[in-house]
């Protein structure tokens, strides 16, 4: 079962690029890379996800090194409408859901 | 699409009373989970379906029951209640495990106090 671990809190201006990473040393085969985020008294939302090099859509990017031991979830701009928790999840995706952990996530504060 | 919808959103509930936390999704989707959240914490998995009839335990089961009857619905029972219980409870279903289409999509929660 792989293991994650974020940075507890981040703080930024609005306007700046963001990135956040996930350590995830133990991370097997066949697991991918998931982020959501979640807003107060909200379930979380589906952000990206990866297994490696690069994944990009038009909120975010995912850069997953050669070594998948790490992933960093860039937010380009961000405005205080991105205030708001991050989590990274590392799971296989063709078995057991039983295995999907999330962890603390990352809090993520925007001023202006 | 309504999407995942929960019922109720809050619930005071005495030691050892019983309730059952109801989900249902419109977006036939295969997968349904269960997770509770307590303060400042991050989500665990209390149980989840793969399709009507098929349930499995999660991280956290222990004091909570599921069933599958339909696509659609997924409730999560809640058998003499404990004040650890005390949790945010949030429903979700995504079509598959696959990469590409697992996506999960959340419900509001349910906000439980056991007093």
């Amino acid at each position: 079962l792989a293991k994650t671990t974020q940075p507890i809190s981040m703080d930024s201006y609005e306007g700046q690029e963001v990135n956040i990473t996930c350590s995830h040393n133990n991370i097997a085969t066949n697991d991918y890379i998931t982020w959501y985020q979640q807003f107060p008294s909200q379930g979380p939302r589906f952000i990206i996800q990866g297994y490696k090099t690069k994944v990009t859509n038009e909120v975010a990017s995912l850069f997953i090194p050669a070594d998948r031991k790490s992933s960093t979830l860039s937010l380009p701009r961000v405005s205080l409408s991105d205030t708001a928790v991050y989590y990274c999840l590392v799971g296989p995706l063709t078995g057991t859901a039983s295995k999907l952990t999330f962890g603390t996530g990352t809090r993520l504060q925007v001023t202006l | 699409n309504a999407g995942v919808t929960q019922t109720p959103k809050f619930r005071i509930l005495k030691i050892g009373q019983s309730m059952t936390l109801q989900c249902t999704q419109d977006m036939n989707h295969n997968y349904m989970y269960w997770y509770r959240q307590d303060p400042g914490m991050g989500l665990k998995l209390i149980y989840y379906s793969v399709g009507a009839g098929i349930t499995d335990k999660g991280e956290v089961p222990n004091g909570y029951n599921v069933s599958r009857s339909t696509t659609e619905d997924f409730p999560l029972r809640l058998e003499l209640a404990a004040p650890s219980q005390t949790s945010v409870y949030f429903c979700a279903s995504s079509y598959s495990m696959v990469a590409g289409s697992n996506e999960q999509f959340f419900g509001p929660g349910t906000r439980l106090t056991v007093l």
